[in-house]
Protein backbone atom coordinates (compact mmCIF):
# COMPACT_ATOMS: atom_id res chain seq x y z
CA UNK A 1 0.00 0.00 0.00
CA UNK A 2 1.57 3.14 -0.92
CA UNK A 3 1.78 6.00 1.31
CA UNK A 4 0.36 8.80 -0.43
CA UNK A 5 -1.90 11.40 0.54
CA UNK A 6 -4.45 14.39 -0.99
CA UNK A 7 -6.72 16.44 0.96
CA UNK A 8 -9.19 17.46 0.63
CA UNK A 9 -10.70 14.69 -0.95
CA UNK A 10 -13.83 16.63 -1.80
CA UNK A 11 -14.17 20.23 -2.50
CA UNK A 12 -17.13 22.43 -3.34
CA UNK A 13 -16.15 26.18 -4.08
CA UNK A 14 -17.14 29.33 -5.56
CA UNK A 15 -15.68 30.80 -8.92
CA UNK A 16 -12.82 33.43 -8.64
CA UNK A 17 -11.62 31.46 -5.31
CA UNK A 18 -7.69 30.89 -4.78
CA UNK A 19 -7.61 26.88 -3.60
CA UNK A 20 -4.63 24.65 -3.03
CA UNK A 21 -5.00 20.70 -3.12
CA UNK A 22 -2.41 19.15 -1.12
CA UNK A 23 -0.03 16.38 -1.77
CA UNK A 24 1.94 14.27 0.04
CA UNK A 25 4.24 10.96 0.20
CA UNK A 26 6.10 9.57 2.97
CA UNK A 27 8.45 7.17 0.52
CA UNK A 28 10.85 9.35 -0.26
CA UNK A 29 10.28 9.75 -4.14
CA UNK A 30 12.10 12.14 -5.74
CA UNK A 31 8.94 12.51 -8.98
CA UNK A 32 5.48 13.62 -8.24
CA UNK A 33 2.76 14.32 -10.59
CA UNK A 34 -0.80 15.72 -11.05
CA UNK A 35 -3.21 14.41 -13.77
CA UNK A 36 -6.81 15.94 -14.28
CA UNK A 37 -8.96 13.39 -14.35
CA UNK A 38 -12.55 13.39 -15.56
CA UNK A 39 -15.26 10.86 -14.78
CA UNK A 40 -14.64 7.59 -16.85
CA UNK A 41 -11.95 8.86 -18.64
CA UNK A 42 -8.45 9.23 -19.60
CA UNK A 43 -5.85 10.56 -16.96
CA UNK A 44 -4.14 14.33 -18.33
CA UNK A 45 -0.57 14.84 -16.92
CA UNK A 46 -0.42 18.77 -16.01
CA UNK A 47 2.41 19.03 -13.69
CA UNK A 48 5.27 17.13 -12.86
CA UNK A 49 8.50 17.39 -10.69
CA UNK A 50 11.55 15.48 -11.25
CA UNK A 51 12.85 16.86 -7.47
CA UNK A 52 13.13 19.64 -5.04
CA UNK A 53 12.75 23.24 -6.66
CA UNK A 54 11.84 21.29 -10.16
CA UNK A 55 8.85 21.66 -11.63
CA UNK A 56 7.33 21.07 -15.18
CA UNK A 57 4.40 21.44 -16.94
CA UNK A 58 2.46 18.76 -18.69
CA UNK A 59 0.86 18.16 -21.40
CA UNK A 60 -2.50 19.12 -20.57
CA UNK A 61 -2.97 23.32 -20.35
CA UNK A 62 -3.84 24.11 -17.43
CA UNK A 63 -4.09 26.99 -15.44
CA UNK A 64 -3.27 25.89 -11.70
CA UNK A 65 0.99 26.58 -10.15
CA UNK A 66 2.71 23.94 -8.29
CA UNK A 67 5.57 24.13 -6.13
CA UNK A 68 8.32 21.44 -4.53
CA UNK A 69 10.07 22.91 -1.76
CA UNK A 70 10.06 19.58 0.22
CA UNK A 71 10.77 16.01 -0.93
CA UNK A 72 7.37 15.04 0.30
CA UNK A 73 5.22 18.13 -0.71
CA UNK A 74 3.78 18.75 -3.98
CA UNK A 75 1.04 21.09 -3.77
CA UNK A 76 -1.72 22.41 -6.49
CA UNK A 77 -3.02 25.81 -6.60
CA UNK A 78 -5.38 27.67 -8.47
CA UNK A 79 -5.33 31.33 -7.88
CA UNK A 80 -8.77 32.05 -9.46
CA UNK A 81 -11.06 28.87 -9.69
CA UNK A 82 -13.52 28.65 -12.61
CA UNK A 83 -16.11 26.02 -13.52
CA UNK A 84 -14.17 24.55 -16.19
CA UNK A 85 -11.66 23.50 -13.05
CA UNK A 86 -14.50 21.24 -12.02
CA UNK A 87 -12.72 18.06 -12.05
CA UNK A 88 -11.01 14.93 -10.27
CA UNK A 89 -7.24 15.78 -9.73
CA UNK A 90 -4.71 12.76 -8.59
CA UNK A 91 -1.33 13.15 -7.16
CA UNK A 92 1.13 10.35 -7.88
CA UNK A 93 5.05 9.45 -6.78
CA UNK A 94 7.56 7.75 -8.35
CA UNK A 95 10.90 6.83 -6.97
CA UNK A 96 12.27 7.24 -10.71
CA UNK A 97 13.06 4.85 -13.78
CA UNK A 98 15.39 2.86 -11.20
CA UNK A 99 16.58 -0.94 -13.18
CA UNK A 100 13.91 -0.09 -16.12
CA UNK A 101 10.68 -0.39 -13.77
CA UNK A 102 9.26 3.65 -12.57
CA UNK A 103 5.79 2.50 -10.88
CA UNK A 104 3.40 5.54 -9.84
CA UNK A 105 1.98 5.23 -7.06
CA UNK A 106 -1.92 7.21 -6.87
CA UNK A 107 -3.71 9.12 -3.81
CA UNK A 108 -6.92 9.00 -3.80
CA UNK A 109 -7.54 12.10 -5.23
CA UNK A 110 -9.68 15.78 -5.06
CA UNK A 111 -12.70 15.78 -6.44
CA UNK A 112 -13.14 19.57 -7.43
CA UNK A 113 -16.27 21.09 -8.19
CA UNK A 114 -16.53 25.23 -9.06
CA UNK A 115 -19.98 26.31 -8.73
CA UNK B 1 1.41 13.14 -27.62
CA UNK B 2 1.30 9.10 -27.91
CA UNK B 3 -1.98 7.60 -28.13
CA UNK B 4 -3.12 5.20 -26.06
CA UNK B 5 -6.22 3.42 -26.54
CA UNK B 6 -8.37 0.60 -25.27
CA UNK B 7 -10.27 -1.48 -27.45
CA UNK B 8 -13.84 -1.16 -25.44
CA UNK B 9 -14.88 0.67 -23.34
CA UNK B 10 -16.63 -1.65 -21.09
CA UNK B 11 -16.72 -5.60 -20.24
CA UNK B 12 -19.35 -7.66 -18.90
CA UNK B 13 -18.23 -10.69 -17.42
CA UNK B 14 -19.01 -14.22 -15.49
CA UNK B 15 -17.72 -14.52 -12.15
CA UNK B 16 -15.13 -17.20 -12.30
CA UNK B 17 -14.62 -16.41 -16.25
CA UNK B 18 -11.15 -15.15 -17.50
CA UNK B 19 -11.26 -11.54 -18.40
CA UNK B 20 -8.95 -10.00 -21.65
CA UNK B 21 -9.09 -6.03 -21.26
CA UNK B 22 -6.77 -4.92 -24.72
CA UNK B 23 -5.10 -1.58 -24.86
CA UNK B 24 -3.19 -0.11 -28.13
CA UNK B 25 -0.45 2.20 -27.91
CA UNK B 26 0.78 4.37 -31.08
CA UNK B 27 4.94 5.51 -29.76
CA UNK B 28 6.96 2.15 -30.98
CA UNK B 29 9.63 3.53 -28.60
CA UNK B 30 7.52 3.31 -25.94
CA UNK B 31 9.64 0.30 -23.45
CA UNK B 32 7.61 0.21 -20.16
CA UNK B 33 3.61 -0.37 -20.09
CA UNK B 34 1.62 -0.83 -16.94
CA UNK B 35 -2.08 -1.77 -16.47
CA UNK B 36 -3.74 0.31 -13.28
CA UNK B 37 -6.95 -0.55 -11.95
CA UNK B 38 -9.21 2.21 -10.62
CA UNK B 39 -12.40 1.47 -8.14
CA UNK B 40 -14.64 4.12 -8.11
CA UNK B 41 -13.78 7.13 -5.51
CA UNK B 42 -9.92 6.07 -5.79
CA UNK B 43 -6.96 6.80 -7.54
CA UNK B 44 -5.30 4.06 -9.86
CA UNK B 45 -4.19 1.13 -7.92
CA UNK B 46 -0.73 -0.64 -9.56
CA UNK B 47 -1.52 -4.07 -10.98
CA UNK B 48 1.25 -5.11 -13.08
CA UNK B 49 3.86 -4.15 -15.04
CA UNK B 50 6.04 -5.26 -18.38
CA UNK B 51 9.06 -3.59 -20.08
CA UNK B 52 9.56 -4.03 -23.77
CA UNK B 53 12.29 -7.28 -23.72
CA UNK B 54 9.65 -9.15 -22.42
CA UNK B 55 6.29 -10.76 -24.14
CA UNK B 56 4.79 -11.79 -20.90
CA UNK B 57 4.51 -11.29 -17.40
CA UNK B 58 2.70 -13.39 -14.81
CA UNK B 59 1.90 -11.75 -11.82
CA UNK B 60 -1.10 -13.13 -8.84
CA UNK B 61 -4.49 -13.99 -11.08
CA UNK B 62 -3.34 -11.44 -13.71
CA UNK B 63 -1.46 -12.02 -16.60
CA UNK B 64 0.07 -8.88 -19.24
CA UNK B 65 0.79 -9.70 -23.13
CA UNK B 66 3.12 -7.84 -25.24
CA UNK B 67 3.13 -7.58 -28.59
CA UNK B 68 5.58 -4.76 -30.08
CA UNK B 69 5.15 -5.73 -33.63
CA UNK B 70 0.84 -4.66 -33.39
CA UNK B 71 1.05 -2.05 -30.53
CA UNK B 72 -0.80 -4.43 -28.52
CA UNK B 73 -1.06 -4.75 -25.11
CA UNK B 74 -3.19 -7.08 -23.18
CA UNK B 75 -4.20 -7.93 -19.69
CA UNK B 76 -5.81 -11.02 -18.56
CA UNK B 77 -7.29 -11.69 -15.43
CA UNK B 78 -7.86 -15.51 -14.28
CA UNK B 79 -10.82 -16.37 -12.38
CA UNK B 80 -12.63 -12.92 -12.42
CA UNK B 81 -14.44 -12.31 -9.32
CA UNK B 82 -16.49 -9.86 -8.35
CA UNK B 83 -13.81 -7.65 -6.46
CA UNK B 84 -12.10 -6.99 -10.01
CA UNK B 85 -14.93 -4.94 -10.91
CA UNK B 86 -13.49 -1.31 -11.68
CA UNK B 87 -12.41 0.68 -14.64
CA UNK B 88 -8.82 -0.74 -15.90
CA UNK B 89 -6.14 2.10 -17.67
CA UNK B 90 -2.92 0.72 -19.46
CA UNK B 91 0.11 3.62 -19.37
CA UNK B 92 3.08 3.83 -21.65
CA UNK B 93 6.19 5.71 -21.33
CA UNK B 94 9.59 5.89 -22.79
CA UNK B 95 12.24 5.42 -19.81
CA UNK B 96 9.77 6.08 -17.37
CA UNK B 97 9.40 9.64 -19.09
CA UNK B 98 5.87 10.93 -18.26
CA UNK B 99 3.05 8.49 -18.71
CA UNK B 100 0.50 8.17 -21.26
CA UNK B 101 -2.46 6.77 -20.27
CA UNK B 102 -5.94 5.31 -22.43
CA UNK B 103 -9.18 6.01 -21.78
CA UNK B 104 -9.91 3.01 -19.58
CA UNK B 105 -12.04 -0.15 -20.02
CA UNK B 106 -14.75 -0.68 -17.10
CA UNK B 107 -14.97 -3.95 -16.37
CA UNK B 108 -18.42 -5.30 -14.82
CA UNK B 109 -18.23 -8.80 -12.97
CA UNK B 110 -21.69 -10.66 -13.01
CA UNK B 111 -22.34 -12.31 -9.68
Amino acid sequence: EADIYQTPRYLVIGTGKKITLECSQTMGHDKMYWYQQDPGMELHLIHYSYGVNSTEKGDLSSESTVSRIRTEHFPLTLESARPSHTSQYLCASSEGYVRGIDTQYFGPGTRLTVL
Amino acid sequence: GESVGLHLPTLSVQEGDNSIINCAYSNSASDYFIWYKQESGKGPQFIIDIRSNMDKRQGQRVTVLLNKTVKHLSLQIAATQPGDSAVYFCAESVRGNQFYFGTGTSLTVIP
